[in-house]
């Protein structure tokens, strides 16, 4: 079975400081993408990565894809409070199933 | 963008009830479509996946004859909470799969259950 562990599970920082969540797995995936769902709403997809190493940034968010593909991380710079959410990372398993981390609530204290 | 939309956005039932769930995808065809359930403060489990036409598949633990999944159409699939109970209650997310778009799901906002 594949499993995705996120850490921290819980956040909590004042405004403009960093924060790094981590995703890894025992398992290898083709593929993990990161989520970011608030109260009451559906999650909202932030990124895609899929290549072993693979770098991408979204304003202040940094994501990178493990070399291996088993890991991922988050890094949020200067977090704001609308940054405050829960984040997600999930990965494919079984023909377009998708696995998800335990996920980590972040709260910004402005 | 794609777009999924879930009615009702929540629901307040009396235990013993069955409530009825659906989920659509409003511009375009899914091929498959996908039942989440979350319970608060923690992760997406998912429940069941359905194709359009076919009996939906179930994850491990989860009841076929208490969630009844209907996929009628490529647009639309129905989950049914029978006789509801305090437990139940819970935040149910469905999301579709758009042919030739790999492992990329569109999730709806979610339907809040709550069951007296």
């Amino acid at each position: 079975t594949q499993l995705l562990e996120q850490s921290p599970q819980f956040l909590s920082i004042q405004e403009g400081e960093n924060l790094t969540v981590y995703c890894n797995s025992s398992s290898v995936f083709s593929s993990l993408q990161w989520y970011r769902q608030e109260p009451g709403e559906g999650p909202v997809l932030l990124v895609t990565v899929v290549t072993g190493g693979e770098v991408k940034k979204l304003k202040r968010l940094t994501f990178q894809f493990g070399d291996a593909r088993k890991d991922s991380s988050l890094h949020i710079t200067a977090a704001q409070p609308g940054d405050t959410g829960l984040y997600l990372c999930a990965g494919p398993y079984n023909t377009g199933k998708l696995i998800f981390g335990q996920g980590t609530t972040l709260q910004v204290k402005p | 963008g794609a777009v999924v939309s879930q009615h009702p956005s929540r629901v307040i039932c009396k235990s013993g009830t069955s409530v009825k769930i659906e989920c659509r995808s409003l511009d375009f065809q899914a091929t498959t479509m996908f039942w989440y359930r979350q319970f608060p403060k923690q992760s997406l489990m998912l429940m069941a996946t359905s194709n359009e036409g076919s009996k939906a598949t179930y994850e491990q633990g989860v009841e076929k004859d208490k969630f009844l999944i209907n996929h009628a159409s490529l647009t639309l699939s129905t989950l049914t909470v029978t006789s509801a109970h305090p437990e139940d209650s819970s935040f149910y997310i469905c999301s579709a799969g758009l042919a030739g778009a790999g492992e990329t799901q569109y999730f709806g906002p979610g339907t809040r259950l709550l069951v007296l």
